[in-house]
């Protein structure tokens, strides 16, 4: 594997369902980032983590939870989610505060 | 205000044609800039990263920042209809991990 993975590619959850997006990456880099997309806005950003701390949290609603048990990996843990909450879920990362490189993403449709 | 501008499209073009595509920011704090393209249903992918003031070249593809307008520009040249996607910009003060990105401009090159 290479660059920036994440999995599912897609998933469909009804509102009261519990899943999570992971995302790894094999760039040896030291920030990861959660972002949502949606059509005709900017891209959102979500969650930062450098070495595994938070640095960012722009002011998310609660059923999005973030992990990131290491460097490598970043998780991003669903429940109780909205239909407007439907989105291309996308995850980066950069070495400090270099250039992100993206994931091809996890579209997400909720029911 | 919003804080990065870019035109959404989508702008067409003919095969070979010199693309030039534009955002301005209201930030002069603003020093690192990015350009992504993206392709339907897939992750961005990083093209240019420049600092600062000036041209970068790679390609086909030069990077152009004026700090003094605050306007950057992306150039295509020889564009070709797998140039067609929506291209990006991205840009950052120094100290923090927290890019704006534009709403991206969906780009059409006609064979």
């Amino acid at each position: 594997e290479t660059g920036v993975t994440q999995t599912p590619r897609h998933l469909v959850m009804g509102m009261t369902n519990k899943k999570s997006l992971k995302c790894e990456q094999h760039l040896g880099h030291n920030a990861m980032y959660w972002y949502k997309q949606s059509a005709k806005k900017p891209l959102e950003l979500m969650f930062v983590y450098n070495f595994k701390e938070q640095t960012e949290n722009n002011s998310v609603p609660s059923r999005f939870s973030p992990e990131c048990p290491n460097s490598s990996h970043l998780f991003l843990h669903l429940h109780t989610l909205q239909p407007e909450d439907s989105a291309l879920y996308l995850c980066a990362s950069s070495q400090e505060m270099g250039e992100q490189f993206f994931g091809p993403g996890t579209r997400l449709t909720v029911l | 205000q919003k804080e990065v501008e870019q035109d959404p499209g989508p702008l067409s073009v003919p095969e070979g044609a010199i693309v030039s595509l534009n955002c301005t920011y209201s930030n002069s704090a603003f020093q690192y800039f990015m350009w992504y393209r993206q392709y339907s249903r897939k992750g961005p992918e990083l093209l240019m990263y420049t600092y600062s003031s000036g041209n970068k070249e790679d390609g086909r593809f030069t990077a152009q920042v004026d700090k003094s307008s605050k306007y950057i520009s992306l150039f295509i040249r020889d564009s070709q209809p797998s140039d067609s996607a929506t291209y990006l910009c991205a840009m950052s003060p120094p100290g923090t991990y927290k890019y704006i990105f534009g709403t991206g401009t969906r780009l059409k090159v006609l064979a």
